[in-house]
């Protein structure tokens, strides 16, 4: 199957502070990239969906103004924590859909833990 | 909108079988199966399109009926390694402004013991 990479897999920042995840498809192009978060023991939840050259679609309720997203390539996508706080503590997981097998499978990212203190 | 995953939690032994079932309250284009491991993302499973598909790997086969808007996952004669959370996730059919996304269900827990 397609590879999509994370990084970084684990930060840690001070409360206030901004941090950047970078999402790469490695081996498709990736028109849409899509950016989820998880708290523990629940299911996955959609925060947006990043857009090659043009500007993400949020879901509602997510702060488009704290969660900045910017799709540069057709191989990566990136997600800006701003002003983190605590609450913003999750896995965030980056996925794309490989359309060129036909089906679309959609391939998740690693993952990226992010502890605000 | 997010689809329904049945059974919440499963507990097997080695060898046993497992059916999840996934229903959606809307008509869907595709199905799409994870499995994920403590502390890991989501591995990709398996991709079911409008149609009315059953496709099958190795011990894990799927089917998914359009009609009924429900897909169910079945894992035959299972492994200590199939443990872990499963998530169908639904593509709804007509595009729009959900083209591409996928709404995950709750998710079921399996437990395989020795």
């Amino acid at each position: 199957g397609a590879v999509v990479s994370q990084h970084p897999s684990w930060v840690i920042c001070k409360s206030g502070t901004s941090v950047k995840i970078e999402c790469r498809s490695l081996d498709f192009q990736a028109t849409t990239m899509f950016w989820y978060r998880q708290f523990p023991k629940q299911s996955l939840m959609l925060m947006a969906t990043s857009n090659e050259g043009s500007k993400a679609t949020y879901e509602q309720g997510v702060e488009k103004d704290k969660f900045l997203i910017n799709h540069a390539s057709l191989t990566l996508s990136t997600l800006t924590v701003t002003s983190a706080h605590p609450e913003d503590s999750s896995f965030y997981i980056c996925s794309a859909r490989d359309w060129g097998t036909g089906g679309g499978e959609q391939y998740f990212g690693p993952g990226t833990r992010l502890t605000v203190t | 909108q997010q689809p329904v995953q049945s059974p919440q939690a499963v507990i097997l032994r080695e060898g046993e079988d497992a059916v999840i079932n996934c229903s959606s309250s809307k008509a869907l284009y595709s199905v799409h199966w994870y499995r994920q491991k403590h502390g890991e993302a989501p591995v990709f499973l398996m991709i079911l399109l409008k149609g009315g598909e059953q496709k099958g790997h190795e011990k894990i086969s799927a089917s998914f009926n359009e009609k009924k808007q429900q897909s169910s996952l079945y894992l035959t004669a299972s492994q200590l390694s199939y443990s872990g959370t499963y998530f169908c996730g639904t593509e709804i059919a007509g595009g729009g402004t959900s083209y591409g996304k996928l709404t995950f269900g709750q998710g079921t827990i399996l437990t395989v013991h020795p």
